[in-house]
């Protein structure tokens, strides 16, 4: 399974754009980048999938390179209610029947007032 | 969207007590359940995957004796946490896909403190 690397933390100020990038240098073929979110004593909430190129939703972008060995998580304006742990994670989709998520350290996005 | 509910959401017990965690899909039919450990200010760990009708499949180093899990229906997945031990205690999450979506839905956890 593909290993991934996320800066620990981040600070930000409420209103900023927070750019959180997630290394993942064995990435598969088969394998699409999902990112999460998780508050304290709560599970992990999906934000957004991709596979490659740029994805966007009504809450983040994601942005995939070629060669898809990184990804960067884009949240616009950010509030304090942002503030929590992201989570990049590397697999097979899970309409694929296989995949299996591990998760990595995950970074520690603090919004600042 | 889908929803993956746990309960209970937190439970105290004795040491050497058997605490039993219920994992179930809503609206959607999972045949295959993740579960995770988090302890504080950690990440997620994957402890087992829950496949319906069959026996689960651990991780490298999770007792399987020691973490039961059931998964009898398509709907419902059970962890059971034997002989708890205060290092025991953690935060228990699962998750499941309805197959449908690229996405893994995450319940909302389990708090464990075992006395």
């Amino acid at each position: 399974l593909a290993k991934t690397t996320q800066p620990i933390s981040m600070d930000s100020y409420e209103g900023q754009e927070v750019n959180i990038t997630c290394s993942h240098n064995n990435i598969a073929t088969n394998d699409y980048i999902t990112w999460y979110q998780q508050f304290p004593s709560q599970g992990p909430r999906f934000i957004i999938q991709g596979y490659k190129t740029k994805v966007t939703n009504e809450v983040a972008s994601l942005f995939i390179p070629a060669d898809r060995k990184s990804s960067t998580l884009s949240l616009p304006r950010v509030s304090l209610s942002d503030t929590a742990v992201y989570y990049c994670l590397v697999g097979d989709s899970p309409t694929s029947g296989t995949y299996k998520y591990i998760f990595g350290t995950g970074t520690r996005l603090k919004v600042l007032a | 969207g889908a929803v993956v509910s746990q309960h209970p959401s937190w439970v105290i017990c004795k040491s050497g007590t058997s605490v039993k965690i219920e994992c179930r899909s809503l609206d959607f039919q999972a045949t295959t359940m993740f579960w995770y450990r988090q302890f504080p200010k950690q990440s997620l760990m994957l402890m087992a995957t829950s496949n319906e009708g069959s026996k689960a499949t651990y991780e490298q180093g999770v007792e399987k004796d020691k973490f039961l899990i059931n998964h009898a229906s398509l709907t419902l997945s059970t962890l059971t946490v034997t002989s708890a031990h205060p290092e025991d205690s953690s935060f228990y999450i699962c998750s499941a896909s309805s197959g449908q979506t690229g996405e893994l839905f995450f319940g909302e956890g389990s708090r464990l403190t075992v006395l």
